[in-house]
């Protein structure tokens, strides 16, 4: 169920800047959503994106995606020391496939 | 609404001891799910479920099994615990065939000596 590679795999950023991460996915896509978890907990649905749109925005999420080069980006904006998680991409096809993440770290 | 219920949080097993992790939804999903989390490597799927009485196979089943009797519960059994089923294990459930979003339990934290 892994087939998408995140970059960078460690962010470290200081409170008020834009954090970006992107992910890269193998297989053709129904849609890709983006999960948060911090640490010790469990993962957190925060946007989904579907393979016919090109970006979307929650609040201070933005989210892009490019199906010709099979990738997506997460533009977290006007970053908060409780941002600070791992971001996880999952493309979904014929299951749910999963990135290895990025660690973001947001400093005060 | 509780979601997604896991225990036990924590569990060491000593080699070759067996185990059930519980999983319980109260929100009436179809599918259910359990992964493995280890460092660097994302989630790794173990068995999922497309409803009550049946289940499949994921990436890494060996050395688990599942059963799924009722639309609430999933539990994840280790039939036999080695060192190299040390992870955290996380049940996840969703609504329908790949449209939706995910809905993740806490996590299960099992050390095997």
């Amino acid at each position: 169920s892994q087939q998408g590679e995140e970059d960078p795999q460690a962010l470290s950023i200081q409170e008020g800047e834009n954090a970006t991460m992107n992910c890269s996915y193998k297989t053709s896509i129904n849609n890709l959503q983006w999960y948060r978890q911090n640490s010790g907990r469990g993962l957190v649905h925060l946007i989904l994106i579907r393979s016919n749109e090109r970006e979307k925005h929650s609040g201070r999420l933005r989210v892009t995606l490019d199906t010709s080069k099979k990738s997506s980006s997460l533009l977290i904006t006007a970053s908060r020391a409780a941002d600070t998680a791992s971001y996880f991409c999952v493309s979904t096809g014929n299951q749910f496939y999963f990135g290895t993440g990025t660690s973001l770290t947001v400093i005060p | 609404n509780a979601g997604v219920t896991q225990t036990p949080k924590f569990q060491v097993l000593k080699t070759g001891q067996s185990m059930t992790l519980q999983c319980a939804q109260d929100m009436n999903h179809e599918y259910m799910s359990w992964y493995r989390q280890d460092p660097g490597m994302g989630l790794r799927l173990i068995h999922y479920s497309v409803g009550a009485g049946i289940t499949d196979q994921g990436e890494v089943p060996n050395g688990y099994n599942v059963s799924r009797s009722t639309t609430e519960d999933f539990p994840l059994r280790l039939l036999s615990a080695a060192p190299s089923q040390t992870s955290v294990y996380f049940c996840a459930s969703w609504r329908s065939a790949l449209a939706g979003e995910l809905f993740f339990g806490e996590g299960s934290r099992l050390t095997v000596l």
